[in-house]
């Protein structure tokens, strides 16, 4: 089956780093994807991963591995705006059910 | 700027209600989704389509929901007869594949079905 599992919520403090894991159990993919969605709104597109490794983007990078079905996104200099929920999703088809970043000034 | 836009933003209705909405997708994007969304299930894929074709309709209830693209400006995604467990808010999102990865979401119809 499919199934992507990640934490529900997690704190962090602003200007910290906060890594957020996402593990998948697929039998194979194109590409694996990170969407950032603040509450009441549509989901933003944040970052994909095809190879694996990390890429980065600004502030925002995420990496893959494929070998072992985890990806993680790593957030940097964190602001207050950064809270959201964070959405890992297998090929824009299967979604998890999201991490829920809370930032404390 | 160039934006998905779904319509209406807010549906309420009673159980057995037909109710269509409605997605413009960006302008030379040529995929198409349908996703929704509940507290309990998370977002969950409906249906896509590329190049007006379905490719996708996995996650779809059959017996109730239907979706089509008449034409490259313009997603329908219809619920016939609507249920209370339908309630949810539905996400249009589109994308030029073979292009950048990018995807970009509509901002929602929310559905309420008393």
């Amino acid at each position: 089956g499919q199934n992507i599992d990640q934490p529900t919520e997690m704190t962090a403090t602003e200007g910290a780093i906060v890594q957020i894991n996402c593990t998948y159990q697929t039998s194979g993919f194109n590409g694996l994807f990170w969407y950032q969605q603040h509450a009441g709104e549509a989901p933003t597109f944040l970052s994909y991963n095809v190879l694996d490794g990390l890429e980065e983007k600004g502030r925002f990078s995420s990496f893959l591995s494929r070998s072992k079905g985890y990806s993680y996104l790593l957030l940097k200099e964190l602001q207050m705006k950064d809270s959201a929920s964070y959405l890992c999703a297998v090929d824009k088809i299967i979604f998890g059910k999201g991490t829920r970043l809370h930032i404390l000034p | 700027d160039a934006r998905v836009t779904q319509t209406p933003r807010h549906k309420v209705t009673e159980m057995g209600q037909e109710v269509t909405m409605r997605c413009q997708p960006i302008l030379g994007h040529n995929t198409v989704f349908w996703y929704r969304q509940t507290m309990m299930q998370g977002l969950e894929l409906l249906a896509y389509f590329r190049n007006r074709a379905p490719l996708d309709d996995s996650g779809m209830p059959k017996d109730r929901f239907s979706a089509e693209m008449p034409d490259a400006t313009l997603a329908t995604l219809k619920i016939q007869p609507s249920e209370p467990r339908d309630s949810a808010v539905y996400f249009c999102a589109s994308v030029l594949a073979g292009g950048s990865y990018e995807q970009y979401f509509g901002p929602g119809t929310r559905l309420t079905v008393t």
